[in-house]
């Protein structure tokens, strides 16, 4: 089955900079990679998603890239404010019924 | 106009009692998911259900009994609690079953067994 690797497990920015969360898939048929914010004591939150005939998408401040050679997706946020503070999940999918596979999340935290 | 809607929030009980958590859905999906957040935050599905099927069970201890009555509910019913039931468990809703779609969360439910 699908096994889906984040790093880093923490990241630590200052306000204004960007921030670069990697993951990694094994199952080269997934086809959907979407990124879900969660705030402290929230629900997970869809931020943006990219599908695999798509190598880029952007949203403002936050953008995803997909190397399906290398099968790794990426997630970018720039000028990083404080609200952006939260764990990050990458997750990854195949069509038909297989569940969304989640990695292990990353705690990002924007220093004012 | 909550989409995805979870009750209890919070649930606190002791080890051996048996409790439910209801989870109910306004946005017209067929697909329905429950997951499970340690406190390490990891993320794990455990049931999917679509228009009141089971579809996915993944390696959950059979005292966890999920249940559709119809499509815009899922519940979930945990016999016998244990010390590690203790999480935050979040239903889900997608507009299919496809690996492709959306999922919305649920607020979540907070369940510490002591």
């Amino acid at each position: 089955g699908e096994n889906v690797e984040q790093h880093p497990s923490t990241l630590s920015v200052q306000e204004g900079d960007s921030a670069v969360i990697k993951c990694t898939y094994s199952d080269s048929a997934s086809n959907y990679f979407p990124w879900y914010k969660q705030e402290l004591g929230k629900r997970p939150q869809l931020i943006i998603d990219i599908r695999s005939n798509v190598g880029e998408k952007k949203d403002q401040r936050i953008a995803v890239t997909l190397n399906k050679t290398a099968k790794h997706f990426s997630l970018h946020i720039t000028e990083t404010q404080p609200e952006d503070s939260a764990v990050y999940f990458c997750a990854a999918s195949t069509r038909g019924n297989t569940p969304l596979v989640f990695g292990k999340g990353t705690r990002l935290s924007v220093i004012a | 106009d909550t989409a995805v809607s979870q009750t209890p929030k919070y649930l606190v009980t002791q080890m051996g009692n048996d409790k439910s958590i209801k989870c109910e859905q306004n946005l017209g999906h067929d697909t329905m998911y429950w997951y499970k957040q340690d406190s390490k935050k990891f993320l794990k599905i455990m049931f999917s259900y679509n228009n009141k099927e089971l579809i996915i069970n993944e390696t959950v201890p059979n005292r966890f009994s999920p249940k559709s009555p119809d499509k815009a509910h899922l519940n979930l019913h945990i016999n016998s609690l244990e010390l590690g039931d203790s999480a935050v468990y979040f239903c889900a809703s997608s507009h299919g079953a496809g690996g492709g779609e959306t999922q919305y969360f649920g607020p979540g439910t907070r369940l510490l067994v002591l």
